[in-house]
């Protein structure tokens, strides 16, 4: 499985772009990149996901690197609502199971 | 639409009794997954159905833990004699397809806390 490295925890002010990182050098080429992110108390709740073009929806923006060895998860303006655990993940397109690291903390500072 | 849904929220048992966790999935999902999460960590794959296509199950960490699905609907996860280190919230999810190709819609979980 490829391994992911992301901080530990991020801190952004409120209204702020977010920009969080995420690692994944030993990816293959046929892995897609996730992220989930997990509110206090909830389950995970999907963010995006890409292969190997960036990719925009209405949560975020992922941004993947040319050799596909990191990514960024963007979001525009943070709001509180986005302080979560931010998870990278790269999944097969099979049907492996997703395997969750420990994610990025975000704090958001109103 | 309605959402992946456990139940119950939260479940206190005595160590050495067995319990049950529900999961319904999205209508129409054929995957189902199972995680557990203790306080604090990171989730742990447990199991995970797909089809009508044998479970994988290299995630169950003791032969006291198993799970079944009927067709593509409910899923139930039954931990027997169970363990204080069983104290963990179990997470449900649910996808169209495989995960390589559609997102997880997890349930809230079910919080078990084994005293």
């Amino acid at each position: 499985d490829a391994k992911t490295t992301q901080p530990n925890s991020m801190e952004s002010n409120e209204e702020e772009p977010v920009h969080l990182p995420c690692n994944h050098s030993t990816i293959s080429g046929t892995d897609y990149i996730h992220w989930y992110r997990q509110l206090p108390s909830q389950g995970p709740e999907y963010v995006i996901h890409g292969l190997t073009s960036n990719v925009n929806n209405r949560m975020a923006s992922l941004a993947i690197a040319e050799d596909r060895k990191s990514s960024t998860l963007i979001l525009h303006r943070a709001t509180l609502r986005d302080a979560a655990v931010y998870y990278c993940i790269p999944g097969t397109s099979g049907n492996t199971p997703l395997v969750f690291g420990k994610g990025t903390r975000l704090s958001v500072i109103a | 639409g309605a959402g992946v849904s456990q139940s119950p929220s939260n479940k206190v048992t005595e160590k050495g009794k067995d319990v049950e966790l529900r999961c319904d999935p999205i209508s129409g999902h054929t995957a189902l997954y199972w995680y557990r999460q203790r306080l604090g960590q990171g989730l742990e794959f447990l199991i995970y159905f797909q089809g009508n296509s044998a479970p994988d199950k290299s995630g169950l960490p003791s032969d006291r833990f198993s799970a079944e699905r009927t067709g593509e609907s409910v899923s139930t996860l039954t931990i027997q004699r169970t363990q204080q280190e069983d104290s963990a919230v179990y997470l449900c999810a649910s996808s169209q397809f495989g995960t390589g190709v559609s997102p997880l819609h997890f349930g809230n979980g079910t919080r078990l806390t084994v005293t």
